[in-house]
């Protein structure tokens, strides 16, 4: 069975302590991994995409990277704005659904 | 709208009742998804419409629930004889076509009383 496991749990920072976030997965024929954000009380927002290993992306204070087992989440000088749970997910061939990891709540104290 | 729209944010019903979630999709995204999210947990998948229908519901937990796009555009998901363990925050996704990222809405926290 496909599976996405986030580590850690939790993750508090010091503000500009920079940090990293993994993201494990075991499916077979990876179609697409993406990152998104969540505030309290708000739905998942998107990040990014990854589709190939070695492939990077970048978004201010966020750099995601991609191998093929795992991801992993850069948050570089982070400010108590980054403070949110962020998600991980997969999609496989001939399937449409993202599978979700439970996600990393993280905490920038200023 | 710019984004993906739910309604209500918020719903309280009486166990055994009826309720109906409503998501308005992106203009222009014909793929539409349904997902549940649980306290502490990542969402979890329920159904994928591709245009008007269906083409996948192996999501969904049992035969209480079902979703509709008649059109293709906007969606509802109806619950029958809620019961207790059906309280979450339901999120609705859209993408542009199938295999593109997802955009989610702000969801809908139901609670049953």
């Amino acid at each position: 069975e496909d599976q996405v496991t986030q580590s850690p749990e939790a993750l508090r920072l010091q503000e500009g302590e920079s940090s990293s976030l993994n993201c494990s997965y075991t499916v077979s024929g990876l179609r697409g991994l993406f990152w998104y954000r969540q505030d309290p009380g708000k739905g998942p927002e998107f990040l990014f995409t990854l589709y190939s290993a070695g492939e990077e992306k970048e978004k201010e204070r966020l750099k995601a990277t991609l191998t093929k087992k795992e991801s992993f989440l850069h948050i570089t000088a982070p400010k108590p704005e980054d403070s949110a749970t962020y998600l991980c997910a997969v999609r496989v061939s001939n399937d449409y659904k993202l599978s979700f990891g439970a996600g990393t709540t993280v905490t920038v104290r200023a | 709208g710019a984004g993906v729209s739910q309604t209500p944010s918020n719903k309280v019903t009486e166990k055994g009742k009826y309720v109906e979630l409503r998501c308005d999709p992106i203009s222009g995204h014909t793929a539409l998804y349904w997902y549940r999210q649980s306290l502490g947990q990542g969402p979890e998948f329920l159904i994928y419409f591709q245009g008007t229908g269906a083409a996948d519901d192996s999501g969904l937990p049992n035969d209480r629930f079902f979703a509709v796009r008649p059109e293709g555009s906007v969606s509802t998901l109806k619950i029958q004889r809620t019961e207790r363990g059906d309280s979450a925050v339901y999120l609705c996704a859209s993408s542009l076509e199938v295999y593109t990222e997802a955009f989610f809405g702000q969801g809908t926290r139901l609670t049953v009383v």
